[in-house]
């Protein structure tokens, strides 16, 4: 159980296009997700906090313009690099919280999607 | 703000302990997590310290000390499966998630 998944899990795209990745929680409902870009040997930085029905929440420095987010049901939310760039070639892995479960701190991360932008 | 302090590599021998620390300021916190990854993949839940004192998991253990503002996460009888990067998280509000910069554990024969 507890099961996220991301697609695709690669995409290489042209500079100045737009990219959507979606993520899934495939066998429980989510409120809430959140979206996570790591760099190679680094940290997961979280990017933005996702929850259904309502807008975005982003952290310090993330321009929300340029990574559109949208969570319209308790199992799917999109992220969308818009006007892509070379700087935001990254691995891009979604989590999410299964809901109605206050007491838990556990997160189920989906594999990620490779963005590579040329 | 946030910031973790957690060891960049360490090695170990199979069927050995190892314990990885983790040192943290946060303005606020709710828990401690634990984190595994290994390379390419996605991070999966080992363990989550809300409160003081030791939790055990099979042969994974975590502790906590909020005085102190450390954890650490114990690994017993290590296996060759184990090598990967483990990440230290604080919750600094309801349910999100700051990771430290990880620590890559390579186990040995």
């Amino acid at each position: 159980g507890a099961v996220v998944s991301q697609h695709p899990s690669r995409v290489i795209c042209k500079s100045g296009t737009s990219v959507k990745i979606e993520c899934r929680s495939l066998d429980f409902q989510a409120t809430t997700m959140f979206w996570y870009r790591q760099f190679p040997k680094q940290s997961l930085m979280l990017m933005a906090t996702s929850n259904e029905g309502s807008k975005a929440t982003y952290e310090q420095g993330v321009e929300k313009d340029k990574f559109l987010i949208n969570h319209a049901s308790l199992t799917l939310s999109t992220l969308t690099v818009t006007s892509a760039h070379p700087e935001d070639s990254s691995f891009y892995i979604c989590s999410a919280r299964e809901t109605g479960l206050a007491d838990s701190y556990e997160q189920y991360f989906g594999p990620g999607t490779r963005l590579t932008v040329t | 703000g946030q910031s973790l302090e957690q060891p960049s590599e360490v090695t170990a021998v199979e069927g050995a302990i190892v314990q990885i620390n983790c040192t943290y300021q946060t303005s606020g916190f709710y828990g401690l997590s634990w984190y595994q990854q290994h390379d390419g993949g996605a991070p999966t839940f080992l363990s989550y310290n809300a409160l003081d004192g030791l939790e055990e998991t099979g042969r994974f253990s975590s502790f906590l000390s909020r005085s102190d503002s450390y954890g650490y996460l114990l690994l017993q009888e290590l296996q060759m499966k184990d090598s990967a990067s483990y990440f230290c998280a604080v919750t600094p509000r309801s349910y999100q998630l700051t990771f430290g910069k990880g620590t890559k554990l390579s186990v040995i024969p």
